[in-house]
């Protein structure tokens, strides 16, 4: 069986710029999940889709962040424009019941 | 609200030394605990989980118990090798958190020849 896929891996771009992620969870898993994993801590829920439809964004900053699963299965996430602190690790997880399967992350650097 | 909370590193431990991480967690209702690994440039790994109090959940030599009577799920491992050098992660979730996880801040274990 795959699992979540992600892209890129790394990605270094300058504070203001604009950078997306890319998650293809693992098929037929209705769940999706994108995580910020800062350095040295614990990974945060950025925000919740079930299906194509977002369960939670509560801890999203929507004023630069957004996120979409267009028709259920992949998703992307948006930072724009990014700033110095959003240095983190994305990390994308999904599930089919409550055990989640994560991706490798996608490194981002703001410079 | 839902909380987790993880004993601080970072560990450093002899091979074959036994190992002990610390969780414990606040929630409401009865969640399910899980322990993921993550090695260094991964992503996470679910290590092992446990489902109801008094379970053991346990893989690759590594177990952790659910005690509900002192909300703690502690990880245990008898002879870590170098290969178990990893950050270890204490994770909860369940119906009263909408299927969210709740992680803890994290132990980075290393394990020296």
């Amino acid at each position: 069986e795959a699992g979540v896929a992600q892209s890129p891996r790394y990605k270094i771009i300058e504070k203001r710029q604009s950078v997306a992620f890319w998650c293809n969870p693992i098929s037929g898993h209705a769940t999706l999940y994108w995580y910020q994993q800062i350095l040295g801590q614990g990974p945060k829920l950025l925000i919740q889709f079930q299906n194509n439809g977002v369960v939670d964004d509560s801890q999203l900053p929507k004023d630069r962040f957004s996120a979409e699963r267009l028709k259920g299965v992949d998703s992307t996430l948006k930072i724009q424009p990014a700033k110095l602190e959003d240095s983190a690790v994305y990390l994308c997880a999904s599930t089919l019941s409550y055990e989640q399967y994560f991706g490798p992350g996608t490194r981002l650097t703001v410079t | 609200g839902d909380s987790v909370t993880q004993m601080e590193g970072p560990v450093t431990l002899s091979e074959e030394a036994f190992l002990t991480i610390n969780c414990t967690y606040t929630a409401t209702g009865y969640p399910s605990l899980f322990w993921y690994v993550q090695y260094p440039g991964e992503g996470l790994q679910l290590l092992l989980k446990a489902t109801k109090a008094d379970d053991k959940g346990s893989n690759k030599g590594f177990e952790a118990t659910y005690r509900k009577e002192t909300t703690s799920f502690h990880l245990e491992k008898g002879s870590v090798q170098v290969s178990d050098s990893a950050v270890y992660f204490c994770a909860l979730s369940g119906m009263n958190t909408g299927n969210q996880f709740y992680f803890g801040t994290g132990t980075s274990l290393t394990v020296i020849p």
